[in-house]
Order: structure tokens, then sequence, then C-alpha cells
């Protein structure tokens, strides 16, 4: 069983448009990461959230953790296609490691 | 960019081998953890490595080994190598134990077992 799903799994866009990732936890977050990851290469840490409630922005990239702190969601705003790639959510459930979840691919046509 | 590498970039093994995969952090973190990444997959935890001892364990066998020095390098060994073996292997250094540091991740190795 996944303890971290993040839907959709793959997500085609117009240059321009908005999208929105999630990140869904069956167990309570301590801490909610978002990396990206172009195809075959390393993770790029993007933010991380702790708190409840609690929203990051960088450049175009906005990220919020749910007050319940069992979901996180991220949303691209006039997407470019150099934000094509991979996003991982990993989850601090508190047990001293971190989880990922499968991933959302992302492609963004010109 | 995160001050994290990783060596080789590729490798080709066959059934039944040995590999050493090696990783250098960032100067000053204490923490390394490493991932097994098989494709179309998230990063699943192998172990962590704080100052030199490990410090947790994900659902890998014996097997799998690692060992941590004190110039912030790091080295991931496998034993007996299987077909299933065959994915991207990422390493991740942060500043301390804690899963709430922030992990930079280097750019993997990618192994295939033939």
């Amino acid at each position: 069983s996944q303890e971290l799903e993040q839907s959709p799994q793959s997500l085609i866009v117009q240059e321009g448009k908005n999208l929105t990732i999630n990140c869904t936890s069956s167990k309570t977050l301590y801490g909610l990461y978002w990396y990206k990851q172009k195809y075959g290469e390393g993770l790029i840490f993007l933010m991380m959230l702790q708190k409840g409630g609690e929203e990051k922005s960088h450049e175009k990239i906005t990220a919020k953790l749910d007050e319940k702190k069992q979901q996180s969601s991220l949303h691209i705003t006039a997407s470019q296609p150099s934000h094509a790639g991979i996003y991982l959510c990993g989850a601090d459930l508190r047990d001293d490691k971190i989880i990922f979840g499968k991933g959302t691919r992302l492609h963004i046509l010109p | 960019e995160t001050g994290v590498t990783q060596s080789p970039t590729h490798l080709i093994k066959t059934r039944g081998q040995q590999v050493t995969l090696r990783c250098s952090s960032q100067s000053g973190h204490n923490t390394v953890s490493w991932y097994q990444q098989a494709l179309g997959q998230g990063p699943q935890f192998i172990f962590q490595y704080y100052r030199e001892e490990e410090n947790g364990r994900g659902n890998f066998p014996p097997r799998f080994s690692g060992l941590q020095f004190p110039n912030y390098s790091s080295e991931l060994n496998v034993n007996a190598l299987e077909l299933d073996d065959s994915a991207l292997y990422l390493c991740a250094s942060s500043l301390n134990r804690f899963s709430t540091d922030t992990q930079y991740f280097g750019p993997g190795t990618r192994l295939t077992v033939l």
C-alpha cells in the first residue's frame, strides 16, 4: 500500500496554463517536501512545509499544507517549458525517514 | 548545483556480482541517506548514516550495506546483485539526522544488472 499518494500521475498542459498537483497522506504529516526531478537525474529541492495552513511560494510555484496536515498541493501559474519534469512529494511521518510518492509527470506543450 | 556528487554515473553489472557506489556530501553535512528509485517509481529509502553510524534502515536486505567516512564521503555496497536491483541510486546529504532537515540530492548512479 502507498502511504503517500500523488495525483494526477501524469499531466499535459498548454504553455501558459495553470496547474495543480496533489499529495495526500494516510498519516499526519510532520513535514512535507516538494522536489522536482528531470528524467533520470537527481532531485532538486523546491520547498518544505511544516505547519498546518502554511503556504510558500518560489517564482511561479506555490505549495500549501492543509490545516489537518494530511494533504499538500503544488500550484504552478502560467506554466513554461522549464517547468516540465517529475514532481515528487516527500513526507516526514516522524519515523526518522522521508517517504516519497510515485511522482507526477508534467509535460508542457508549446 | 546541490554540492552533492555521485560516481559513477552509469554502471552495468551481471547477476551475482558486487557493486560499490560512491557519494560526496556537502561539506559540513553529517548525514547521508541513500535511496533506490526504480523506473516510474518514487525514491525508496535504503538507509541513513549519521556521523559514520547507521541511523535508520528501510525495507532492504542485509546485502545492501553502507559506509560513511569523516571526509563527508560515503559508499553504498550491494552484494549478490539481482535483476531487480537495476535502478537509479540516489544519495542525499543533510546537516543533521532529523527528518526535518532539508536533504540535498546528488545526480544519481544508474545501475543496470544483466
